[in-house]
This record gives structure tokens, sequence and C-alpha cells, in this order.
């Protein structure tokens, strides 16, 4: 079963513009980890937050938690074209294996 | 470090045959390893969880006959899929999770994937 949704299911934005997408979940999570997925390709992992953090910084990549709502958010800024891809959040119950949530493709244009 | 390879990356089989695909960690040694599978356009959907020197433990839905997964060691895992047909035709991603080390041991680190497509 999937524990995340997330929110859009697509985006189309152009290249330099922010990219935001959204994940909720249901259960109390240990953490919660966000993947990038290129058409056809295998998972990249982006960046990982514990559950007693509120917010994490990579590079262009800034991702949000907020345990209380039982949502994250990952903020994409300056995108580039080659940031197109499906971006997937998965939850870390801590025993079993990740869940992956639906996902978001998000399309840059140049 | 922290690598996983799978093996075939894609293969092709005529409906009715086996196929094998491998999943290896390469520096690290994992007590745990998942298979996904994932469809078109679709998110990856857990199929099951191998375990070390026992049975995999199967998500509801997934037939344990039909997706034999074996196991034998703490760097590999194999899942063979038994008399294919065309909707088994996906791709299979496998992860293995870290094994100690309280900073990593909710870590999984994913294989590339194997694509697989039955005629």
């Amino acid at each position: 079963s999937q524990q995340g949704e997330e929110d859009p299911q697509a985006l189309s934005i152009q290249e330099g513009e922010n990219a935001t997408m959204n994940c909720s979940y249901k259960t109390s999570i240990n953490n919660l980890q966000w993947y990038r997925q290129n058409s056809g390709r295998g998972l990249v992992h982006l960046i990982l937050i514990r559950s007693n953090e509120r917010e994490k910084h990579s590079g262009r990549l800034r991702v949000t938690l907020d345990t209380s709502k039982k949502s994250s958010s990952l903020l994409i800024t300056a995108s580039r074209a080659a940031d197109t891809a499906s971006y997937f959040c998965a939850t870390d119950l801590g025993i079993t294996a990740l869940i992956f949530g639906k996902g978001t493709t998000l399309s840059v244009s140049s | 470090g922290a690598v996983v390879s799978q093996h075939p990356s894609w293969v092709i089989c005529k409906s009715g045959t086996s196929v094998k695909i491998e999943c290896r960690s390469l520096d690290f040694q994992a007590t745990t390893m998942f298979w996904y599978r994932q469809f078109p356009k679709q998110s990856l959907m857990l199929m099951a969880t191998s375990n070390e020197g026992s049975k995999a433990t199967y998500e509801q839905g997934v037939e344990k006959d039909k997706f034999l997964i074996n196991h034998a060691s703490l760097t590999l895992s194999t899942l063979t899929v038994t008399s294919a047909h065309p909707e088994d035709s996906s791709f299979y991603i496998c992860s293995a999770r870290v094994l100690g080390g309280t900073d990593r041991i909710n870590e999984q680190f994913f294989g590339p994937g194997t694509r697989l497509t039955v005629l």
C-alpha cells in the first residue's frame, strides 16, 4: 500500500523558476526521503529528513517536514532542464521497506 | 560506498518462460533486501521483503509461487518470475538495507532496476 501522496501529479515550469512538490502521509514515520527518477531509469536519492528535523537543505534543494500535518515539501530552486524527472517521496516507518508516494512529474522547459 | 547492482538491466523473454533477476550489494552486507515493481508512469510498489536465510515476506496480492525470492547470502537476493506473462512486463527494482550503524540503519540503497518485457 502507498503511504505518501504527492501533489501536484504533474508540474510544468520554465528554467529558472522554482518548483515545489508536496507529500502527505498517513502514519508516524522515522524519516522521509525524496528520490528522483529519470524516465526509464533507476532512483536517485536526493535527501533524507528525520522525524525530529523540520528543514533540510542540499544545494538547490530544500525539504521541509511538518509531522503535525504529516506532510513534507520539496523545493527546487532555479530549476534547470536537467531537473526534468519524476520525484517521489518515500516514508520510512522504521520496521519495513520504504513506502513510496505516487510521484510528481516535473517538466522544465528552456 | 553502498552500491547495489542488478543483473540483467533488461531482459526480453517469451510468454511461459522463467526469468531470474539478481540483486547484489557490492560493498556492504544487507540482511534485508526489498523487491519493488513499477509499471509505466506509476510509482514503486513493494512486492516482497527478503531476509537472508529465511523465507521472503510477500505483500498482499503478490503471488509467492509466481515470484520466487531467494536470499542466499548477505550480498545476494534473486527474484525469479516463473511462467512469465505479458502482464508481468514491468520495471523491477531491488533495494538493500544497510546492516548495522545507528545513522544508517534505516537507509536503503536501490539497484538500477531491471526492465522485463514478456512477449
